[in-house]
């Protein structure tokens, strides 16, 4: 599966929109991006996921660039319960393997 | 209960011990996986189930053993483990092997 790299960390304003940038520039035509996060001592939570087409849902914003090789998980109205990490994954559908990385610690501010 | 639940929450247990961990999802998922997040390290995949058949088994030492009665549960049966197995052990189902995976709240497990 396709590597990614996400920053570190990020601050977002309490009401504010998240933007989550992800780079995976060898994605593969057939691999989905995939968005989950962990709240400190959670288990992970999938939020939302993508093929080519931008996605929504109630939880998330999925903007997926034309060639692929980015997207940005985009959280419209970010409350205090939104800090956590984020994880952006790609894989091909049938492979259940997740590839998890570090992720971006989102933190929101009052 | 809904979602996938895990037991204990919260474990402490010496080398020499023999304990349980247990999972259990009420959304009537085909496939399981345990997986281990040890401290500033990326979630490991540790097993996989599917129909109750194990279909991956990611090197893992043979002091972790699953078990998958039914396709409702999940055990993770430890023995003899060692303090760098302290971690966050994670259970996970989905629908069927590949689509997304809801997770449990995790076991932390602390081996003494």
């Amino acid at each position: 599966d396709a590597k990614t790299t996400q920053p570190t960390s990020m601050d977002c304003a309490e009401g504010r929109a998240a933007n989550l940038p992800c780079n995976h520039s060898t994605i593969s035509g057939n691999e989905y991006v995939y968005w989950y996060r962990q709240i400190h001592s959670q288990g992970p939570q999938y939020i939302i996921h993508g093929l080519k087409n931008n996605e929504t849902n109630e939880m998330a914003s999925l903007i997926i660039t034309e060639d692929r090789k980015s997207s940005t998980l985009i959280l419209p109205h970010a409350t205090l319960r939104d800090t956590a990490v984020y994880y952006c994954i790609v894989r091909v559908y049938s492979n259940y393997q997740l590839i998890w990385g570090a992720g971006t610690k989102l933190i929101i501010k009052p | 209960e809904t979602g996938v639940t895990q037991t204990p929450r919260h474990l402490v247990m010496g080398m020499t011990n023999k304990k349980s961990l247990k999972c259990e999802q009420h959304l009537g998922h085909n496939a399981m996986y345990w997986y281990k997040q040890s401290a500033k390290k990326p979630l490991e995949l540790m097993f996989v189930y599917s129909l109750e058949e194990r279909v991956e088994n990611n090197s893992v030492p043979s002091r972790f053993s699953p078990e998958c009665p039914n396709s409702s549960h999940l055990f993770l049966h430890l023995h003899t483990l060692q303090p760098e197995d302290s971690a966050l052990y994670l259970c996970a189902s989905s629908q069927e092997l590949g689509d997304e995976q809801f997770f449990g709240p995790g076991t932390r497990l602390t081996v003494l």
